[in-house]
């Protein structure tokens, strides 16, 4: 398998500030990487695909300017949600495919952000 | 009609059942299938990975794939209570593209 490896593994803030969540893989190179959230008992959404060296892709109906991704380098993509209200509290998950070839995608463990 | 269906119905099975999941997809593009298992409160670990179609064991694990029929199956023989947790099924075009996934089977083996 592969490692992906999530920094913080839960956050509480207040509202109005602003949290960054970082991505790394440990063992592989990622060119690409993927931000999911997830609220309780459902299934995984996309929000934006994290593509080092240029900007993110945006899923349909997620604001590029509250959620700020930078794929600053081969290992490492940064999720910052800007001006976090409660709506924002959720389970936000990367993945990353440790190759071209197969789109087999490894999961982080998760960040649970709790917004106050 | 959603690229991926799976019905999400909660599953309970006595410890050592086999457990069948299964989930269509209606994109024909799709030659990537994963089943994911995760935890409650983790990121989801990945557990069969199918290219095609055809049949991959791995363990207790047997995962098929009928690309014909559109349909993927994930099997567990001899379930255990530490098989209880959320499944997932995912599938792709290639080519880094994004993951389609299911909306998740929560299975419960009771011992």
């Amino acid at each position: 398998g592969a490692v992906v490896s999530q920094h913080p593994s839960w956050v509480i803030c207040k509202s109005g500030t602003s949290v960054k969540i970082e991505c790394r893989s440990l063992d592989f190179q990622a060119t690409t990487m993927f931000w999911y959230r997830q609220f309780p008992k459902q299934s995984l959404m996309l929000m934006a695909t994290s593509n080092e060296g240029s900007k993110a892709t945006y899923e349909q109906g997620v604001e590029k300017d509250k959620f700020l991704i930078n794929h600053a380098s081969l290992t490492l993509s940064t999720l910052t949600v800007t001006s976090a209200h409660p709506e924002d509290s959720s389970f936000y998950i990367c993945s990353a495919p440790k190759t071209a070839a197969t789109d087999t995608q490894y999961f982080g463990p998760g960040t649970r952000l709790t917004v106050l | 009609q959603k690229e991926v269906e799976q019905d999400p119905g909660p599953l309970s099975v006595p410890e050592g059942a086999i457990v069948s999941l299964n989930c269509t997809y209606s994109n024909s593009a799709f030659q990537y299938f994963m089943w994911y298992r995760q935890y409650s409160r983790k990121g989801p670990e990945l557990l069969m990975y199918t290219y095609s179609s055809g049949n991959k064991e791995d363990g207790r694990f047997t995962a098929q794939v009928d690309k014909s029929s559109k349909y993927i199956s994930l099997f567990i023989r001899d379930s255990q209570p530490s098989d209880s947790a959320t499944y997932l099924c995912a599938m792709s075009a290639g080519g880094n593209n994004r993951l389609a996934f299911g909306k998740g089977n929560q299975v419960v083996v009771i011992p």
